[in-house]
């Protein structure tokens, strides 16, 4: 069985201090793992994505998240917020059979000025 | 066009109408994703077509709903008498390739539609 546990329903930092969003999954294979940031009235925008090449993947805007097997974690960090960071974010488990993306329920990230 | 297309942006039925959900993917993308958005909630799978083939249906919640893409581009999401438990954001996304050839496909999300049911 697959699932995505996103352990903060909301997340609130100071403009310019660090960003710790986390993700713990479960799943019978090593699966592909995502972040994906949904701003309000807009489409779901992928950050990042793990290809089992590094366990330290790089996305768009600063974001970074790390994958550690042993923990079945893939938390998503931001040296330094911004203003416009704030948003929804999912982690999304994609298992390496069958077709389905099973999304968190989410964390939404308030950035006070 | 330049990114997946949903209409409409805003539904608003009544409790037993029927209400149709198009959606426009990326001109040449194989895979076509349905998933329902409810308020507060992450994306929860509805179904999954490669090209005109419905491969997984098995996230639609009753018979109620059905979904097509019958010449692989456009996809309507349609549900029958509505029920107040349908209202929820309707989310159509598409990748280029089958996603059974790679696991780390990117997904293209629509703004989806948000449907409400009085």
């Amino acid at each position: 069985a697959q699932s995505v546990t996103q352990l903060d329903s909301h997340v609130s930092v100071s403009e310019g201090t660090p960003v710790l969003l986390r993700c713990n999954y479960s799943s019978s294979y090593s699966p592909s793992l995502f972040w994906y940031v949904q701003h309000p009235n807009k489409g779901l925008q992928l950050l990042l994505k793990y290809t089992s090449a590094a366990t330290l993947v790089k996305g768009i805007n600063g974001f970074e998240a790390e994958f550690k097997k042993s923990e079945t974690s893939f938390h998503l960090t931001k040296p330094s917020a911004h203003m416009s960071d704030a948003a929804e974010y999912f982690c999304v488990v994609r298992p390496n059979t069958g077709n389905q993306f099973y999304f968190g329920t989410g964390t939404s990230l308030t950035v006070i000025p | 066009g330049a990114g997946v297309s949903q209409s409409p942006r805003y539904k608003v039925a009544k409790r037993g109408q029927d209400v149709a959900l198009r959606c426009d993917p990326i001109s040449g993308h194989v895979s076509l994703f349905w998933y329902q958005q409810a308020l507060g909630q992450g994306p929860e799978f509805l179904t999954y077509f490669q090209n005109e083939a419905q491969l997984d249906k098995s996230g639609l919640p009753s018979d109620r709903f059905f979904a097509e893409r019958p010449e692989g581009s456009v996809s309507t999401l349609k549900i029958q008498r509505t029920q107040q438990e349908d209202s929820a954001v309707y989310l159509c996304a598409s990748s280029l390739r089958s996603i059974g050839v790679a696991t780390n496909e990117k997904l293209f999300f629509g703004s989806g539609t948000q449907l409400s049911v009085l």
